[in-house]
């Protein structure tokens, strides 16, 4: 099974900020890594697909980048809409599918 | 509107059975994947199982094979899961999502808002 860890766990920022989530890997995985957002009592939302593929309608203040078994999330410059959690996803292989921990962006 | 939408959630005894049901609509529904994907309150994201497009083949954790089964009715446009011998660890927001397919497609484009499925006497 492939496990991905997230660091951080929990990213204290204020609006503004550029921030960086990392999502590893236990083998690689190519760039088959999407992220996704999820806001309190809300279902997730496909940021990035394909490590670096902005999904339609996404702000372009996001951004990925990685392939094998080291991957990031970047957001530009933070904006109050964007406090939630990221979830790194992997999709190496489709009959096992696994998440990160996931990463909480709260605010500072 | 370009949407899943889940029901069947609900309070079930240990050991006892529930479905859930998703369905779908303003796509083509033939030509995506299907997952039922869960999470635990307070808990992350925990992928569940999956479903080609055309039911050919299915995918689990390994900690629902063989009390777990997914399926889905083309014809309706709908996403099942019958879940049974249901544990107190199953107590889950439980979210039906689409994924393109093929190798290249196996991430969640479309999520539902789930159905919350609580296990306890």
């Amino acid at each position: 099974d492939i496990q991905l860890t997230q660091s951080p766990s929990t990213l204290s920022a204020s609006v503004g900020d550029r921030v960086t989530i990392t999502c590893r890997a236990s083998q690689s995985i190519s760039s088959w890594l999407a992220w996704h957002q999820q806001k309190p009592g809300e279902a997730p939302k496909l940021l990035i697909y394909k490590a670096s593929t902005l999904e339609s309608g996404v702000p372009s203040r996001f951004s990925g980048s990685g392939s094998g078994t080291e991957f990031t999330l970047t957001i530009s410059s933070l904006q109050p809409d964007d406090f939630a959690t990221y979830y790194c996803q992997q999709y190496n292989s489709y009959s096992l599918l696994s998440f990160g921990p996931g990463t909480k962006v709260d605010i500072k | 509107e370009v949407q899943l939408v889940e029901s069947g959630g609900g309070l079930v005894q240990p050991g006892g059975s529930l479905r859930l049901s998703c369905a779908a609509s303003g796509f083509t529904f033939t030509n995506y994947y299907l997952s039922w994907v869960r999470q635990a309150p307070g808990k992350g994201l925990e992928w569940v199982a999956n479903i080609k497009h055309d039911g050919s083949e299915t995918f689990y954790v390994d900690s629902v094979k063989g009390r777990f089964t997914i399926s889905r009715d083309n014809a309706k446009n709908s996403l099942y899961l019958q879940m049974n011998t249901l544990r107190a660890e199953d107590t889950a927001v439980y979210y039906c999502a689409r994924a393109p397919g093929g190798k290249e497609g196996g991430y969640f484009d479309l999520w539902g808002r789930g159905t919350l499925v609580t296990v306890s006497s």
